[in-house]
């Protein structure tokens, strides 16, 4: 059973306009989550991450967002830009890493 | 460019080959992993080394035999592989396993095709 989700596997978003990156978890002993980025023919790039003791993480344009009563974190991209465009994997951990399994970000120009 | 390095970046081989995977990172981490991702799937964790000892074994079938010469490097031995472990093998390392706030940084992958 997967710990982490995220339910969209895509998502288009014209530029300059805020992308919305959704993802939930299941474990309530998750205490450190993360987003990576991921481009055709390469391995995923760490982008941002948040304690379990904070709920806001802020990088430029990318901020992470979590709400540990629901179980659900979220990446904001302000604003979107075409090289954006990647699939995106949240993570979590709790003595191991779980990912979700990915969202396609399509930022149109 | 990745600080994570693994060659070879395709590889296709047969059911009787044996082959192997590298990879090497000079960030100072002091634990490295394997991941195995097939396509539209997260990655999936194979291994963890940690002070280059072997400390998580995702119930891996033994035709995968990694290995940690040092704290640098990282092999994954392969031999008598099945079609279905065709995939894409990503490395990792991070300053600690089980460490707090320590993310994973991963290689760019070996495509790997067994015909």
């Amino acid at each position: 059973d997967q710990q982490v989700k995220q339910n969209s596997p895509s998502l288009s978003v014209q530029e300059g306009r805020i992308s919305i990156l959704n993802c939930d978890y299941t474990n309530s002993m998750f205490d450190y989550f993360l987003w990576y980025k991921k481009y055709p023919a390469e391995g995923p790039t760490f982008l941002i991450s948040i304690s379990s003791i904070k709920d806001k993480n802020e990088d430029g344009r990318f901020t992470v967002f979590l709400n540990k009563s629901a179980k659900h974190l979220s990446l904001h991209i302000v604003p979107s830009q075409p090289g954006d465009s990647a699939v995106y994997f949240c993570a979590a951990s709790a003595h191991k890493f779980y990912f979700g399994s990915g969202t396609k970000l399509n930022v149109k120009p | 460019d990745t600080e994570v390095t693994q060659t070879p970046k395709h590889l296709v081989m047969g059911m009787t080959n044996k082959k192997s995977l590298k990879c090497e990172q000079h960030m100072g981490h002091r634990a490295m992993y394997w991941y195995k991702q097939k396509a539209k799937k997260p990655p999936e964790l194979m291994f963890v080394y940690s002070y280059e000892k072997l400390s998580i074994n995702e119930s891996v079938p033994s035709r995968f035999s990694p290995e940690c010469p040092n704290s640098s490097l990282l092999n994954l031995h392969l031999h008598a592989l099945q079609p279905e472990d065709s995939a894409l093998y990503l490395c990792a390392s991070s300053q600690a396993h089980d460490s707090y706030n320590s993310p994973l940084h991963f290689g760019n992958g070996t495509r790997l095709t067994v015909t």
